[in-house]
């Protein structure tokens, strides 16, 4: 088993610039979320992908979008960085949507917004 | 809307001493419940999970009580060590329609164990 990896690992945009952040699942795995951690914070749910297709959402605007491809391998875009984007953003990879214990967390990619 | 809460931002324990993290909920259709702990510039790694059905999972030097009335749990380890020093995140779920698989995370409680 390979690990969920993600990059970039730093990133740093101004107000109202797009980015997109990658997740590379773990072997085997189907399903990808993704969340996002403020400073002090837990991780709160984006969205969820399972085979290809957004299986959930959390609460956050549609500038949020995402992608997961037949690898399984995933995207999350963000459009028109807000101050408030600045965070740590967490992908998490499992074997089924419904197995909790494997979902294994890559270690993030922390965006600073200017 | 927190509806995971984790009320104590820091706990300070000594080796070896029962460490103690609570963690309450708002949200009556949560059924399924885990903890999780993380290391600076790692991604969080799953510890041990209690389903609503019961109300205590034990893992070694980790147990896990619930108490569904109080909508409380709680992580117990003992003993303590220095490498158990990490950010601690309880998460719950529940299984409903498009929510199952989401996780909604408490803000964490800081255990640092003192040799």
């Amino acid at each position: 088993e390979t690990g969920v990896t993600q990059s970039p690992t730093h990133l740093i945009k101004t107000r109202g610039q797009q980015v997109t952040l990658r997740c590379s699942s773990q072997s085997g795995h189907n399903t990808v979320s993704w969340y996002q951690q403020a400073l002090g914070q837990g991780p709160q749910f984006i969205f969820q992908y399972y085979r290809e297709e957004e299986n959930g959402r959390g609460n956050f605007p549609p500038r949020f979008s995402g992608l997961q491809f037949p690898n399984y391998s995933s995207e999350l875009n963000v459009n028109a960085f807000e101050l408030d984007d600045s965070a740590l953003y967490l992908c998490a990879s499992s074997r089924d949507r419904v197995e909790l214990e494997t979902q294994y967390f890559g270690p993030g990619t922390r965006l600073l917004v200017l | 809307d927190q509806q995971v809460k984790q009320n104590s931002p820091s706990l300070s324990v000594q080796e070896g001493r029962i460490s103690i993290l609570n963690c309450d909920y708002t949200n009556s259709m949560f059924d399924y419940f885990l903890w999780y702990k993380k290391y600076p510039a790692e991604g969080p790694t799953f510890l041990i999970s209690i389903s609503s059905i019961k109300d205590k999972n034990e893992d070694g030097r980790f147990t896990v009580f619930l108490n569904k009335s109080a909508k409380h749990l709680s992580l117990h380890i003992v003993p303590s060590q220095p490498g158990d020093s990490a950010v601690y995140f309880c998460a719950a779920s529940y299984a409903g329609g498009t929510s199952y698989g989401k996780l909604t995370f408490g803000q964490g409680t800081i255990l640092t164990v003192h040799p």
